[in-house]
């Protein structure tokens, strides 16, 4: 079946320095990808999303690129801000509609 | 607009005793969706309705869980009997009304403990 595999957190950065947070997925077909992020005690937020290869979605400063050779969906940010400490989720959505998700990775950003 | 509403936020019954969640989706949102999230994992779905039918119950426990959309607005979710497993945030979410391109909106979620 799908999956979605994401590094594991917590990932901990100064403010101002550059974020990378790894995604892998296994999929039949042709899946749109996600970007969801989950801020403390509030819901799940899309950030963005690619339908197709080679699509580039971004959003806010993140960027992530849907590269189906290396079935990959990196989310990237040049300088993140205390403010996007936060739990990343990736996941993708198959032919059935169904989204699957990643087990997050937790983002913890240092002043 | 208001988004996705869920109650209660928290809950803590025993084990083998039994638990409602309800969930208001956003206004004009036909599609509903029921997630589970256990601690230190991605969310998992539960039951996906269209209006008030089931779209996919797949992946729902039967014995103990159901699910009901009686009038395509609202929706509830219960347990009985609840399991220590069944400790998780379930996530409540809906989407306008094509599942395959319409953004899925999830609320805060209820988190439950079960002892």
């Amino acid at each position: 079946g799908d999956s979605v595999t994401q590094m594991e957190g917590p990932v901990t950065l100064s403010e101002e320095a550059f974020l990378t947070i790894n995604c892998t997925y296994t999929a039949t077909g042709y899946p749109s990808l996600f970007w969801y992020v989950q801020y403390p005690g509030e819901g799940l937020q899309l950030l963005l999303k690619a339908t197709k290869a080679d699509d580039k979605g971004s959003n806010k400063g993140f960027e992530a690129t849907y590269r189906k050779e290396t079935t990959s969906f990196h989310l990237e940010k040049g300088s993140v801000q205390v403010s996007d400490s936060a739990v990343y989720f990736c996941a993708l959505k198959d032919a059935g509609n169904m989204l699957t998700f990643g087990g997050g990775t937790r983002l913890m950003v240092k002043p | 607009e208001a988004g996705v509403a869920q109650s209660p936020r928290y809950k803590i019954i025993e084990k083998r005793q039994s638990v409602a969640f309800w969930c208001n989706p956003i206004s004009g949102h036909a599609t509903l969706y029921w997630y589970q999230q256990i601690l230190g994992q991605g969310p998992k779905l539960l039951i996906q309705f269209q209006n008030n039918g089931v779209v996919d119950d797949s992946q729902l426990p039967k014995d103990r869980f159901s699910a009901e959309r009686l009038k395509g607005v609202d929706s509830t979710l219960k347990i009985q009997p609840a399991k220590l497993e069944d400790s998780a945030v379930y996530l409540c979410a809906s989407s306008f009304r094509d599942p395959s391109t319409d953004t899925q909106y999830f609320g805060p979620g209820t988190r439950l403990t079960v002892l």
